[in-house]
């Protein structure tokens, strides 16, 4: 299984809900990795777990907290968004977080923020 | 401050063609160099690095090959096929597994 899965493909939320977006794999890697990506831009890294410890972190907004729950699952909470915030959320997972590594995607989570 | 730079937003190039694809960056101390394709609706899905200490690397239809002191990679593929149209994101690493990517190249192969 090669694969990192992502739920919801979709979220509309307003500025005062919470919801969480969740990431899976299968793989073994003990490395997971959240960015996000505006329209026509390149991926930007938000978080790092490295062994299920939180190693990057960067300068993102408290509204966004990741949590690591184990080896295999990533979440990201959401609360008090700001429309500016909508975007596409992936998710990465790579062996073990060092340069080089591959990194495995997923599908990503549309958020809109309104 | 982009520290990785694809100037190209776009290319396109005959099917059977080569097509290659430029990537500049600022920071020397990057000691992996890594390219991703990208589906509309699709996470970046990996292609092909190369270490620092290298000068080139091959994989099937893919070839990197980097120039250090001119801070430029290119990537290869020969011969271009329809299905290779995507946008193209050069990326790099150092110390870890932080990536910082380009601004993508979106290539277009034409039958």
């Amino acid at each position: 299984d090669t694969e990192v899965t992502q739920t919801p493909k979709h979220l509309v939320m307003g500025m005062t809900n919470k919801k969480s977006l969740k990431c899976e794999q299968h793989m073994g890697h003990r490395a997971m990795y959240w960015y996000k990506q505006k329209a026509k831009k390149p991926p930007e890294l938000m978080f790092v777990y490295s062994y299920e410890k939180l190693s990057i972190n960067e300068s993102v907004p408290s509204r966004f907290s990741p949590e690591c729950p184990n080896s295999s699952l990533l979440n990201l909470h959401l609360h008090a968004l700001q429309p500016e915030d909508s975007a596409l959320y992936l998710c990465a997972s790579s062996h073990a977080g060092t340069s080089g590594d591959e990194q495995f995607f997923g599908p990503g989570t549309r958020l809109t923020v309104l | 401050d982009q520290q990785v730079k694809q100037n190209s937003p776009s290319l396109s190039v005959q099917e059977g063609r080569i097509s290659i694809l430029n990537c500049d960056y600022t920071n020397s101390m990057f000691d992996y160099f890594l390219w991703y394709k990208k589906y509309p609706a699709e996470g970046p899905t990996f292609l092909i690095s190369i270490s620092s200490i290298k000068d080139k690397n091959e994989d099937g239809r893919f070839t990197v090959f980097l120039n250090k002191s001119a801070k430029h990679l290119s990537l290869h593929i020969v011969p271009s096929q329809p299905g290779d149209s995507a946008v193209y994101f050069c990326a790099a690493t150092w110390g870890g597994g932080k990536l910082i990517f380009g601004q993508g190249t979106e290539l277009s192969v034409k039958p």
